[in-house]
């Protein structure tokens, strides 16, 4: 089955600066990549996805880039703001998603 | 539309007891998928059921089993119960088409004592 590698487990950064959260996944069939914010004590929410069809996608300060030969995708945050501070995961799959360890992001003011 | 929604919130077992979790996706979500959080260990599928069959599952003991209903209401069910089953269980709906995105209930916080 798929599995998800996501790193790094915590990033640090100061307002203003860029962060970056790679992931690898193993099952080749696996076409669709969401990623998923959660703030301490509310449930996942989705703030962007990609499928296998794109190699990149934007939206505002976010974007996701995947390579499938590769099979690694990655998730861009640039200008962040404390209220990014949250951990994320990556997920991988078709309609039965796995999900990646998590990255805790802290964005210093 | 109303969104995912898990009853119940919070709940406290001893070892060896059984629990049963109720999920209600969104109105015209035919897919429900399970997954158990702990901290550190991120978002560990249980399985996944898709108009009433479950369609996939993951690497979890048998004492996990669940079920879905022709509403599309899902179930899930611990029997015999471990202190490591301790855990926040979250379920996603979804359309069931491939590709389609997962909406999260708020889950429910299980302590075994």
């Amino acid at each position: 089955g798929e599995n998800v590698e996501q790193h790094p487990s915590t990033l640090s950064v100061q307002e203003g600066d860029s962060a970056v959260i790679k992931c690898t996944y193993s099952d080749s069939a696996s076409n669709y990549f969401p990623w998923y914010k959660q703030e301490l004590g509310k449930r996942p929410q989705l703030i962007i996805d990609i499928r296998s069809n794109v190699g990149e996608k934007k939206d505002q300060r976010i974007a996701v880039t995947l390579n499938k030969t590769a099979k690694h995708f990655s998730l861009h945050i640039t200008e962040t703001q404390p209220e990014d501070s949250a951990v994320y995961f990556c997920a991988a799959g078709n309609n039965d998603m796995r999900f990646g360890a998590g990255t805790r992001l802290t964005v210093k003011p | 539309k109303a969104g995912v929604t898990q009853t119940p919130r919070y709940l406290i077992k001893t070892r060896g007891q059984q629990v049963t979790l109720s999920c209600s996706p969104i109105s015209g979500h035919r897919s429900v998928s399970w997954y158990q959080q702990t901290p550190g260990q991120g978002l560990q599928f249980l399985f996944e059921y898709f108009s009433e069959t479950q369609r996939n599952k993951g690497n979890f003991p048998g004492r996990f089993s669940g079920r879905q209903f022709s509403n599309s209401r899902s179930e899930m069910n611990v029997s015999t119960l471990e202190l490591g089953d301790s855990a926040l269980y979250l379920c996603a709906s979804s359309t069931g088409r491939n590709q389609e995105t997962q909406y999260f209930g708020p889950g429910t916080r299980l302590l075994v004592l």
